[in-house]
Parts: structure tokens; C-alpha cells; sequence
């Protein structure tokens, strides 16, 4: 399996607070990416990043910011949840070229804005 | 802006027959990825493909990708319980940028 570690797996929060969620890979992949797994409308990107500090905007990035200062981390930062933003939440990385062109994923995180 | 399109959303199938699940897509694309999530986990790979024709077969699994028509399929052969998932397709939004964008996913259960 590939090296992903999304943190923390479970959170619940209350509206207007700020979060953030880490993953972390080992895999030296320069590819990473946030989504949002909501029923009824598959996965949607949030952000994702083709290198350290080279991010950009996926299809539902409002309200969401992103940092990447290292290969190996890329954080994803709500900065006042709203309700809206309960969801699970993925990280993937990808590699290019190979066996490694497509998407590895981390066992999600369940975000809970109360 | 892109969109990727799954049919049908849902289906109920019973062992040992086949079916077709279908993946449009509105971009220029020649790649197409098919992810298998089984409830309450993550997802994982089960095809690559990377030109016009391509086809892979894995099992009772076949994907295939035509990408003039801008369509690809997931074939299912003599349905068992297993393959009770639900099954995403992704497609890479600009081509060469690897900004995967996917469907709204198809959602298999295989009764006995």
C-alpha cells in the first residue's frame, strides 16, 4: 500500500472554528490532492498541488486554503467551517508516469461541523 | 468545464449476469482511471487507461476507453457478490496536468 497518512481520522467541531487536516506520504510523490466525498455527488476536488508551495484550485475550493512547504505534507485548512463542510475527506497522491500514474488514496477523515 | 458522467447511479443486479456501466466525459482527454470503494473505505485503482482503444480485464472486470466518442465502460461478466461496490471513474480535467476530476460514481450491489 502506498505511504499515505491522513490525520485526524475522526473530527467534530463546531461552526466558525477553524481546522486543519494533514496528510502526509512517504512515497516521494509529486502530485497531492484534497476531495470531498459527499453521497450524491462523488468525489469533488478541493485543491491540489504539483509541487512544493505550486498549488491550485479544483472544482469546490470556497472556503477551503491549502499549503504544501514540504514534498511529504500537504495540509488543507478550513478557516471558519460551516455546517456545509461536513464530509469525508480524502488525500490522494499521484505519481507520473508508469505504475504510478493514477491515485493512491489515504482512509479519509470524517469531519463533522456542528 | 469539465464534467464526467456516470450511468446508471445505481444498480441491482443479480448473480451471474452482466452489465455495463458507462463513463462519458466532456473533455479532449485520453486517459481514463476506474476506482473500486467498497462502503466505508477507501478507494482503490483498478484500471489505467492511456489511448483510444485501450482496454484492460482484470476478473470478472473489463474497462474499456473510446476516446473520439469521449466514453468509456466498466463491463461486468457473471456477477458475483463480491464485486458489491461502488465503482468511480476519473478523468485528468487538462490534459498533462494530472487535476483528476471524477464521476458521481455508480453504486453495484450484486444480490445472491
Amino acid at each position: 500500500d502506498a505511504g499515505i497518512t491522513q490525520s485526524p481520522r475522526h473530527k467534530v467541531t463546531e461552526t466558525g472554528t477553524p481546522v486543519t487536516l494533514r496528510c502526509h506520504q512517504t512515497e516521494n510523490h509529486r502530485y497531492m490532492y484534497w476531495y470531498r466525498q459527499d453521497p450524491g455527488h462523488g468525489l469533488r476536488l478541493i485543491h491540489y498541488s504539483y509541487g512544493v508551495k505550486d498549488t491550485d484550485k479544483g472544482e469546490v475550493s470556497d472556503g477551503y486554503s491549502v499549503s504544501r512547504s514540504k514534498t511529504e505534507d500537504f495540509l488543507l485548512t478550513l478557516e471558519s467551517a460551516t455546517s456545509s463542510q461536513t464530509s469525508v475527506y480524502f488525500c490522494a497522491i499521484s505519481g507520473t508516469g508508469g505504475l504510478d500514474e493514477k491515485l493512491f488514496f489515504g482512509s479519509g477523515t470524517q469531519l463533522s461541523v456542528l | 468545464e469539465l464534467k464526467v458522467e456516470q450511468n446508471p447511479l445505481f444498480l441491482s443486479m443479480q448473480e451471474g449476469k452482466n452489465y455495463t456501466i458507462y463513463c462519458n466525459y466532456s473533455t479532449t482527454s485520453d486517459r481514463l482511471y476506474w476506482y473500486r470503494q467498497d462502503p466505508g473505505k477507501s478507494l482503490e485503482s483498478l484500471f489505467v487507461l492511456l489511448s483510444n482503444g485501450a482496454v484492460k480485464q482484470e476478473g470478472r472486470l473489463m474497462a474499456s476507453l473510446d476516446t473520439k466518442a469521449r466514453l468509456s465502460t466498466l463491463h461486468i461478466t457473471a456477477a458475483v457478490h463480491d464485486l458489491s461496490a461502488t465503482y468511480f471513474c476519473a478523468v485528468d480535467g487538462r490534459k498533462g496536468t494530472y487535476k483528476y476530476i471524477f464521476g458521481t460514481g455508480t453504486r453495484l450491489k450484486v444480490l445472491a
